[in-house]
């Protein structure tokens, strides 16, 4: 089992439309991060946290520290939103461990 | 300010030779890595490097090499490469090891024949 797991692995929505993406692992961590990998390959960082819960725009990500467990939201999806989501998560001594990534589609 | 710039783009490479891709960033980040993404899998981490003249192995090392002489630059070499090593690698930054927003380069592609 993958210490990082992502769901749904695909997503399709439509215009408008309501996403959550959801990330849970499975050791302890410091921190976790939401990015951005668009279809050109490039890969931005969106969110890190290590509590509660942070916006930026449409974007929302949460996290539950107790549960593993953290989401990421958009709102009112649009197609530039159209990419691949990954959580990562920060395990101390300077190592990252990454989910696959959630590959968005959102349809106008 | 140009954040993380890799290149090459884009390589192909014949099994048995070797290569460099560099990595340099402009924000005086410590910390450095490589990663690899291959299909069906999340990033894995290649090396890293805390600060100039500071560095150690991630989890898929074997077949790369690294060194960071100065704050700004880490690149990776390929001694002798391999088919399995075609991937595409990723070099990222943070301010510090642990925490930080993390500054990722646009990606290198490479094809080992």
């Amino acid at each position: 089992k993958n210490e990082v797991e992502q769901s749904p692995q695909n997503l399709t929505a439509q215009e408008g439309e309501f996403i959550t993406i959801n990330c849970s692992y499975s050791v302890g961590i410091s921190a976790l991060h939401w990015l951005q990998q668009h279809p050109g390959g490039g890969i931005v960082s969106l969110f890190m946290l290590s509590s509660g819960k942070k916006k930026h725009g449409r974007l929302i990500a949460t996290i539950n520290i107790q549960e593993k467990h953290s989401s990421l939201h958009i709102t009112a999806s649009h197609p530039r939103d159209s990419a691949v989501y990954i959580c990562a998560v920060d395990r101390g001594g300077s190592r990252l461990t990454f989910g696959e990534g959630t590959q968005l589609t959102v349809n106008p | 300010n140009a954040g993380v710039t890799q290149t090459p783009k884009f390589q192909v490479l014949k099994t048995g030779q070797s290569m460099t891709l560099q990595c340099a960033q402009d924000m005086n980040h410590e910390y450095m890595s490589w990663y690899r993404q291959d299909p069906g899998m999340g990033l894995r981490l290649i090396h890293y490097s805390v600060g100039a003249g500071i560095t150690d192995q991630g989890e898929v090392p074997n077949g790369y090499n690294v060194s960071r002489s100065t704050t700004e630059d880490f690149p990776l070499r390929l001694l002798s490469a391999a088919p399995s090593q075609t991937s595409v690698y990723f070099c990222a930054s943070r301010g510090q090891p642990n925490t930080g927003e993390l500054f990722f380069g646009e990606g290198s592609r490479l094809t080992v024949l």
